[in-house]
């Protein structure tokens, strides 16, 4: 596809259980990123992928979430043992970093709802 | 530490008049700044960036924002506001190497 591709759009999950969200980012773009959008608020940066490896993971709230990107395309972000204050939407974004920093293309996110 | 404040959550305007939207960020390099745009059940797509050069640079659909230093400031403009540009506006900064830290966004209206 031409655009980030994010799925499931919608999770609904209960308190404790193991939930992965999907990117698929643009083809070609060597910089991937994940944040997280709570209701009434700004896009908060979880995590950033130059290739492979985690450039960046200062903003992974703890230990229970986790991200890879083993192939250097495809991201899956993964939330353990979930609470209900990680309900939000997750946005992924890829950017091609050497040509335009910043410019990153956002996919449509992945709500998830811990009841 | 960089940062980002937004000010005012709703801007209401009617549709012709000028629109405004606050931004001042916080950084302790020379800031990329970026504007941001995101329409109902939409992603968010760029609206405009400054990098280096000139100050006031132009971005889609009219809009514009000028890089002002010693105000720390980088507002969003334009000068007839359309209907179609109700949305929810988001201000970001970045130290150059990527990450990008957003505001809390501005939701505009535009009334008939």
């Amino acid at each position: 596809g031409a655009g980030v591709s994010q799925t499931p759009s919608n999770k609904v999950t209960e308190k404790g259980k193991y939930v992965e969200l999907r990117c698929d980012p643009i083809s070609g773009h060597t910089a991937l990123y994940w944040y997280r959008q709570s209701l009434g608020q700004g896009p908060e940066f979880l995590i950033y992928f130059q290739g492979t490896g985690a450039a960046d993971d200062s903003g992974l709230p703890n230990d229970r979430f986790f991200a890879v990107r083993p192939e250097g395309s495809v991201s899956t972000l993964k939330i353990q043992r979930t609470e209900r204050g990680d309900s939000a939407v997750y946005l992924c974004a890829s950017s091609d970093s050497g040509r335009a920093p910043g410019e990153l293309f956002f996919g449509e996110g992945s709500r998830l709802t811990v009841l | 530490a960089q940062s980002v404040t937004q000010l005012g959550s709703h801007v209401s305007v009617s549709e012709g008049a000028l629109v405004l939207l606050r931004c001042n960020y916080s950084s302790s390099v020379p800031p990329y700044l970026f504007w941001y745009v995101q329409y109902p059940n939409q992603g968010l797509q760029l609206l405009l960036k400054y990098t280096t050069g000139a100050t006031l640079v132009k971005g889609i659909n009219g809009f514009e924002a000028e890089f002002k230093k010693s105000e720390t400031s980088f507002h969003l403009t334009k000068p007839s506001a359309h209907m179609s540009d109700a949305a929810e506006y988001f201000c970001a900064v970045s130290d150059q190497a990527d990450k990008l830290i957003f505001g809390t966004g501005t939701r505009l209206q535009v009334f008939p």
